[in-house]
């Protein structure tokens, strides 16, 4: 079974730092996605960047990046110039081959001005 | 091009009450997604939908929950009866299928309080 895993509850940041969150995954799988969703206390949950497992560079959102260690099952993502509208709930996600979705528990990330 | 919606965004019932949710993807999205999400907690799985056929249902609590999707456009979720336990966000997400499979769109969410 494919579980995901946000060890850190909560973060936070001060404005114009920069402030990574981690996030761990279980598969048998070689083949999947990973994303970052952000979710603001409004509740819609957006996404923020995804990764293709087969490719080996990291994929990059302005600000955003992150750093996909496959051997490793990890996926961290580094947020960087913070902003205070980057303050939300950030969700970590893997999507295997059968098009099935499981999500961490979740970071709360607190940008201090 | 307007986004997943979702009505009510809020709901409050007693328990042992019926309650039904809906929800209406993206147009042109063949693969709807029902998920629970408890306080402080990740989105899980209820339900998904590739057109109108459920494909994935194995999470969804049989004896008092039930969707449906006709004609493979919007969907309803039913709770019935409602137990304080499902106090949570029902999130409806929608994905373009095929080669854009891996994309998923939320909505708002509906925010269920049972008393």
């Amino acid at each position: 079974a494919q579980t995901v895993t946000q060890s850190q509850p909560e973060m936070s940041v001060q404005e114009a730092e920069t402030v990574t969150l981690s996030c761990t995954y279980d598969t048998s799988e070689s083949d999947y996605y990973l994303f970052w969703y952000k979710q603001p206390p409004s509740r819609q949950m957006i996404l923020v960047i995804r990764q293709e497992a087969y490719k080996q560079q990291n994929a990059t959102e302005n600000r955003f990046s992150v750093n996909f260690q496959k051997a490793a099952k990890s996926f961290s993502l580094k947020i960087s110039d913070s902003q205070l509208g980057d303050a939300a709930m950030y969700f970590c996600a893997y999507r295997n081959t059968g098009n099935q979705f499981y999500f961490g528990t979740g970071t709360s990330l607190t940008v201090i001005p | 091009e307007a986004g997943v919606v979702q009505s009510p965004r809020y709901k409050i019932i007693e328990k042992k009450q019926p309650v039904a949710f809906w929800c209406n993807p993206i147009s042109g999205h063949n693969t709807l997604y029902w998920y629970l999400q408890n306080l402080g907690q990740g989105p899980e799985l209820l339900i998904r939908y590739e057109n109108e056929e459920a494909v994935d249902d194995s999470q969804l609590p049989k004896d008092r929950f039930s969707a449906e999707r006709l004609k493979g456009v919007d969907s309803t979720l039913k709770i019935q009866p409602a137990e304080l336990g499902d106090s949570a966000v029902y999130l409806c997400a929608s994905s373009p299928g095929g080669g854009r499979a891996h994309e998923q769109y939320f909505g708002p969410g509906t925010r269920l309080t049972v008393t």
